[in-house]
């Protein structure tokens, strides 16, 4: 079974700018949830979404959003970028149906805002 | 607010000795606990887990302690290879409505020398 992919791996932009992340789930999975990891606040979760909807929110500010598709693809959206959002961007696929939430990540979108 | 911790940033242990990775918690309403293993440039692997209705959970060379009362939790690893240097992160997760939501301690870098 293949793994969770994330796209890009690497993207640098400027302040004030969008941008755009991609995850693909293992295939059946329906969760997906996202993580920003950095050195300062280590790994933090950002939302989860669950047959395109989003069920569960972390303490981010509203320029930070995210969205499902029917496939469970996800995507999460940054936009005006800060400096203080360079970071890792993982997201994380479960199947929803475990008792425990054990989540399977991908290898990350590491951003950085120049 | 820091409800998982994990105080020491890195260990160092010999080769074929045994490995303890600590975490401590604040939050009482945590009832499933997991442990996750990260290299350079991968996104976080599940290793163990543990529920807290246990207070141990074995699975090869990996066993998880779970004390309750003292909000404690701790990985052991026996014997620790080299393969085993990475960065442990020690995870809760609340279950009810706390869909996806994972939180993480800062991690502890682990080297095993050969």
């Amino acid at each position: 079974k293949a793994g969770v992919t994330q796209t890009p791996r690497y993207l640098i932009k400027t302040r004030g700018q969008q941008v755009t992340l991609s995850c693909s789930p293992i295939s059946g999975h329906r969760s997906v949830s996202w993580y920003q990891q950095t050195p300062g606040q280590g790994l933090q979760f950002l939302f989860e979404y669950f047959s395109e909807t989003q069920r569960n929110k972390g303490n981010f500010p509203g320029r930070f959003s995210g969205r499902q598709f029917s496939n469970s693809r996800s995507e999460m959206n940054v936009s005006t970028l800060e400096l203080g959002d360079s970071a890792l961007y993982l997201c994380a696929s479960s199947s929803a149906g475990a008792p425990y939430n054990e989540q399977f990540f991908g290898p990350g979108t590491r951003l950085t805002v120049l | 607010d820091q409800q998982v911790k994990q105080n020491s940033p890195s260990l160092s242990v010999q080769e074929g000795r045994i490995s303890i990775l600590n975490c401590d918690y604040t939050n009482s309403m945590f009832d499933y606990f997991l442990w996750y293993k990260k290299y350079p440039a991968e996104g976080p692997t599940f290793l163990i887990s543990i529920s807290s209705i246990k207070d141990k959970n074995e699975d090869g060379r990996f066993t998880v302690f779970l004390n309750k009362s003292a909000k404690h939790l701790s990985l052991h690893i026996v014997p620790s290879q080299p393969g085993d240097s990475a960065v442990y992160f020690c995870a809760a997760f609340t279950g009810g409505t706390s869909y996806g939501k994972l939180t993480f301690g800062q991690g502890t870098i682990l080297t095993v020398h050969p």
